[in-house]
């Protein structure tokens, strides 16, 4: 059975840090894209971040660009997001994601995230 | 980046009716890779259909899903109780990926 497990959401100051984790279990990890994917509170889903099956390349929305990190470690089957200067309009639940031929066919319950001082 | 814009809004209907959920493209979407998700309050969201018109494994057969280019439709044939949730269309281009703004279906 596919699951993704994300943990480490926190409430952050304005301008601070957090490192978001996915631990991933029942697929092959190695063989797969995986994704971020964030909703703030009552809005819609909104792509946040991608890295390739190797953890080659990595993609991001415009907003989060220099200020997120994704990695994986394939050995731990773990993916990570690590988010610096973070701001009020980060607040959001975060999901993980498994990238399967271009759509998310596996889901994390999300882990919540919320920037205020 | 692909816009992907949702219509309508809101969709008010009866259990039994045939709901008709639209998603428009900016531009053409790659080799039809759209999808649809469902999405519960509390919860994640559920793969619907993928690659514009193919359901996702579980999912019944009320549920289906049409288009190509820019223009995309998922339709559910008779609403069940547990059909009403927000719906989302989603395009990935291989790089980044973006969802459209969300369909909610409600109880009328």
């Amino acid at each position: 059975e596919v699951q993704l497990v994300e943990s480490g959401g926190d409430l952050v100051q304005p301008g601070g840090s957090l490192r978001l984790s996915c631990a991933a279990s029942g697929f092959t990890f190695n063989a797969y894209s995986m994704t971020w994917v964030r909703q703030a509170p009552g809005k819609g889903l909104e792509w946040v971040a991608n890295i390739h099956h190797d953890g080659s390349v990595g993609y991001y929305v415009d907003s989060v660009k220099g200020r997120f990190t994704i990695s994986r470690d394939n050995a731990k089957n773990s993916l990570s997001l690590q988010m610096s200067s973070l701001r009020a309009d980060d607040t959001a639940v975060y999901y993980c994601a498994r990238h399967n031929v271009y759509k998310y066919d596996y889901w994390g319950q999300g882990t919540p995230v919320t920037v205020s001082s | 980046e692909i816009v992907l814009t949702q219509s309508p809004g809101t969709l008010s209907l009866s259990p039994g009716e045939r709901a008709t959920l639209s998603c428009r493209a900016s531009q053409s979407v790659n080799s039809n890779y759209l999808a649809w998700y469902q999405q519960k309050p509390g919860q994640a969201p559920r793969l619907l259909i993928y690659d514009a018109s193919s359901r996702a494994t579980g999912i019944p057969d009320r549920f289906s899903g049409s288009g190509s280019g820019t223009d995309f439709t998922l339709t559910i044939s008779r609403l069940e109780p547990e059909d009403f949730a927000v719906y989302y269309c989603q395009q990935d281009g291989g790089s980044t990926g973006t969802f459209g703004q969300g369909t909610k279906v409600e109880i009328k």
